[in-house]
């Protein structure tokens, strides 16, 4: 069955430090992929998405992700975690162009002083 | 201009009444979304519109019933609420033309008393 696996549900890291968070999915071919943050009371943003090309995307808010095929990977990174990145990140995944997102469960980011 | 708009932002009613949230995209997009988040941030996809066709998913209640009245507008109805309908309800919409982007709405939070 096709699935979205975010490993950590809650992670703290101390403002400056870097940040990785973790997605896995099991689809049968090389779908779409996506990240969205979520702030407390907020809606979703996009931070970065991968269809096809470099393995390596940039996104918003100094934001990357690496697309690895043999680990059915998509992992979202940050060299130097701010405050203001304390929210929900969800990673989310569309067999084809204009199908439904499938979501994972989200990691909770903290941010410590 | 908002890109995808929702309304009310906010939602309190009795058991048993029936409610609709609206959706509005100015975008241009084939095709439109509802989507759940649940008390544990969980999203799932409740249904998915693409101009004439709408694609059910089989394990929302029969309660909820969307209304296209145009490419632009994706409603959701909901009759005889119950309490486990309470959760925010995201509007979204995508376009493979445009960028493969998927656009979120900033969410109805459904309280039911």
């Amino acid at each position: 069955a096709q699935s979205v696996t975010q490993p950590d549900i809650h992670i703290t890291v101390s403002e400056g430090a870097s940040l990785e968070l973790r997605c896995n999915y099991s689809y049968g071919a090389t779908p779409y992929l996506f990240w969205y943050v979520q702030s407390p009371g907020q809606g979703l943003q996009l931070l970065l998405k991968y269809f096809s090309g470099d393995t390596l995307v940039q996104g918003i808010k100094g934001f990357e992700a690496e697309f690895k095929r043999s680990q059915s990977s998509f992992n979202l990174r940050k060299p130097s975690v701010h405050w203001s990145d304390a929210a929900e990140y969800f990673c989310a995944v569309a067999p084809n162009s204009g199908y439904a997102l499938n979501f994972g469960k989200g990691t909770s980011l903290l941010v410590t002083p | 201009d908002t890109a995808v708009s929702q309304t009310p932002k906010y939602l309190v009613t009795q058991m048993g009444n029936d409610k609709s949230i609206k959706c509005e995209q100015n975008l241009g997009h084939d095709t439109m979304y509802w989507y759940k988040q649940d008390s544990k941030k969980f999203l799932k996809i409740m249904f998915s519109y693409n101009n004439k066709e709408l694609i059910i998913n089989e394990t929302v209640p029969n309660r909820f019933s969307p209304k296209s009245p145009d490419k632009a507008h994706l409603n959701l109805h909901i009759n005889s609420l119950e309490l486990g309908d309470s959760a925010v309800y995201f509007c979204a919409s995508s376009d493979p033309g445009q960028g493969y982007g998927y656009t979120f709405g900033s969410g109805t939070r459904l309280t039911v008393v």
